[in-house]
């Protein structure tokens, strides 16, 4: 089974310059996650697609990053302006979670590396 | 919300038993999950526990969740070089399995 893609894994950028980024979940997942993980934290939740609906955006901030999930599948964040405290690894993972008794495990892909400068 | 927090470092002699502890605020988590990140790799889950187990063991590992004081711990037993990362404890939050996760504990195994 493929795992959770993701692109570019290195982006280099000056501040406020934009910048995407890209996720195919594993096929059939109905439940998607973008992470930003600060070197040295823990990721921290961005958005949370179940299908192609927005289930938390809490915590984007919604001035600057923009996602979409196309079709409840593929999915793109935006960063734009980008500024240097976005520097960071933004992580996609994906579940079949849709409610009851899973275990919601999330599969996490490897990461697409930000640098700010 | 749930939020999560972890000691930020260990340091173990290899053969011997990690422990990484966690605490949680959220008791209506129904699983709690310990997650590995290797260098520059995304996270793999290592093993959840339901909310109404006290201990769930997996080969090397074993969880131990004490509800009362919501503590959550990992035990490693027989560490290898090969379990140095950095472990995440995650608990869920609210109804659309929101995983809140902890800012990590490293674990550096040394001979």
């Amino acid at each position: 089974e493929a795992g959770v893609a993701q692109s570019p894994r290195y982006k280099i950028i000056e501040k406020r310059q934009s910048v995407a980024f890209w996720c195919n979940p594993i096929s059939g997942h109905a439940t998607l996650y973008w992470y930003q993980q600060i070197l040295g934290q823990g990721p921290k939740l961005l958005i949370q697609f179940q299908n192609n609906g927005v289930v938390d955006d809490s915590q984007l901030p919604k001035d600057r990053f923009s996602a979409e999930r196309l079709k409840g599948v593929d999915s793109t964040l935006k960063i734009q302006p980008a500024k240097l405290e976005d520097s960071a690894v933004y992580l996609c993972a994906s579940s079949p979670f849709t409610g009851g008794l899973h275990t919601g495990e999330l599969f996490f892909g490897e990461g697409s590396r930000l640098t700010v400068l | 919300g749930e939020d999560v927090e972890q000691s930020l470092f260990l340091s173990v002699r290899e053969g011997d038993s990690s422990v990484i502890n966690c605490t949680y605020t959220d008791s209506s988590s129904t699983y709690l999950y310990w997650y590995k990140q290797e260098p520059g790799a995304g996270l793999q889950l290592l093993t959840y526990i339901f909310s109404n187990m006290d201990m769930k063991q997996d080969q090397r590992l074993t969880v131990l969740l004490n509800k009362k004081d919501k503590h959550l711990s990992l035990r490693i037993a027989d560490t290898q070089t090969g379990d140095s990362a950095i472990y995440f404890c995650a608990g869920a939050s609210g109804g659309y399995n929101k995983l809140i996760f902890g800012a990590g504990t490293r674990l550096a195994v040394h001979p």
